[in-house]
Parts: C-alpha cells; structure tokens; sequence
C-alpha cells in the first residue's frame, strides 16, 4: 500500500523567512496531493492540493510542487507570519484496491515574531 | 453553518464501556470517513463510505462498529473500550472519492481511563 513520508517533523522560523516540508510517495500510481493546516485544537482544513497532470500550484503564500519522477512533493510558504503557525500534513491518494488518502506523520511548524 | 458536526465533542468513559460518536454532514457529498488522530498526531483512516456502503474497513478491530443511515450520517459505535483507544476521531466528508478534499469535522476527544 501506499506509505508517505514527511520531513521534517518539527520546523521553526522567523516571521517573514520562508518555509518548506517535503513528503514522498511509495505508489507511483498515487493521482492526488492534498496538504492539511491544523491549528492547535481544531480541526485539519485543506491549503493546497495538486493532482499528478501539474508539476507546480500557487495560492498567495502557499505553493506546492510536484516531482512524479522522483515521487516527492513539497510544501512552500513564503513570507511566514505567526498566524502559519500549526501542524501540517500531506497525503497521497493511493489507487490499489480501493481509493485512500494516506497522511504523512505532520510537521509542527512555529513562526517566531 | 457546521457543514460536518460531530458529536460529542468530548467523551470521558471507563475501560469496557461502550460509547457511541455521531456525525452529520450538509455538504451533500456522497462519501463518509472516519480518521483516528493519536496523541502523536498522526491521522489514519478507519472507514469510509460511499452512498451508505462500506469502501474502507482498515484493520479496525471489531470492537468498532461504523454504521451509515444515510449518506449524510455515519455514525461509530464503540464497544468495550480500552485505553489505546484515547485518541481524537474526526469525521469526514468529500464528494467524491478519496481524490477530492476533506472536509473535516471538529473532532471527539476520547479519553478512556
């Protein structure tokens, strides 16, 4: 099955520096590639996705990209404020057997003012 | 308006109780799930449906119990509760399958003491 892996675990920067996690992907036939902010407490809630016909999305601040050769994709957040800080998850949509979102372990980032 | 609610929002039980958690979702989406988050944060999928029927059962031990009434509610049922299963359940919900967003709800925190 489909194992993603996520690194790092912890990141902290200083407001305004950027930000970058990387994930990779076991199952080359992974189609999908959502990433999940999750403040302290509450509920994940979905940034960004990209899906595997895109090398490269951007939204604002967030970017993501896609590298299907390598089988990894990254998270970039430019301009950090302390409000990004949280814990945040990719996820790979594996295809075998029966369709699933597989999470990476998280990155705890914290922006320091 | 919570497009998914769960309920409780939290649920301190002893070791062999049974317990249930609910959810509800007005998004109209055709697809259900239910996601373990342990206390290292790390998200992983136990059930989910797809128009009342079960795509996801992922090595869930028996005790739990997921039922779908209809494709707007899937409920977990939990019996004789054990301390691994402290842990926050969100519910989800996407339109269509695992290769579309989550939309989470706000999560139950079980404590089993």
């Amino acid at each position: 099955g489909e194992n993603v892996e996520q690194h790092p675990s912890t990141l902290s920067v200083q407001e305004g520096d950027s930000a970058v996690i990387k994930c990779t992907y076991s199952d080359s036939a992974s189609n999908y590639f959502p990433w999940y902010k999750q403040e302290l407490g509450k509920r994940p809630q979905l940034i960004i996705d990209i899906r595997s016909n895109v090398g490269e999305k951007k939204d604002q601040r967030i970017a993501v990209t896609l590298n299907k050769t390598a089988k990894h994709f990254s998270l970039h957040i430019t301009e950090t404020q302390p409000e990004d800080s949280a814990v945040y998850f990719c996820a790979a949509c594996s295809q075998g057997g029966s369709e699933k979102l597989v999470f990476g372990k998280g990155t705890k980032l914290t922006v320091n003012p | 308006d919570t497009a998914v609610s769960q309920t409780p929002k939290y649920l301190v039980t002893q070791m062999g109780n049974d317990k249930s958690i609910k959810c509800e979702q007005n998004l109209g989406h055709d697809t259900m799930y239910w996601y373990k988050q342990d206390s290292k944060k790390f998200l992983k999928i136990m059930f989910s449906y797809n128009n009342k029927e079960l795509i996801i059962n992922e090595t869930v031990p028996n005790r739990f119990s997921p039922k779908s009434p209809d494709k707007a509610h899937l409920n977990l049922h939990i019996n004789s509760l054990e301390l691994g299963d402290s842990a926050v359940y969100f519910c989800a919900s996407s339109q269509g399958r695992a290769n579309s967003p989550l939309h989470f709800g706000n999560g139950t925190r079980l404590t089993v003491t």
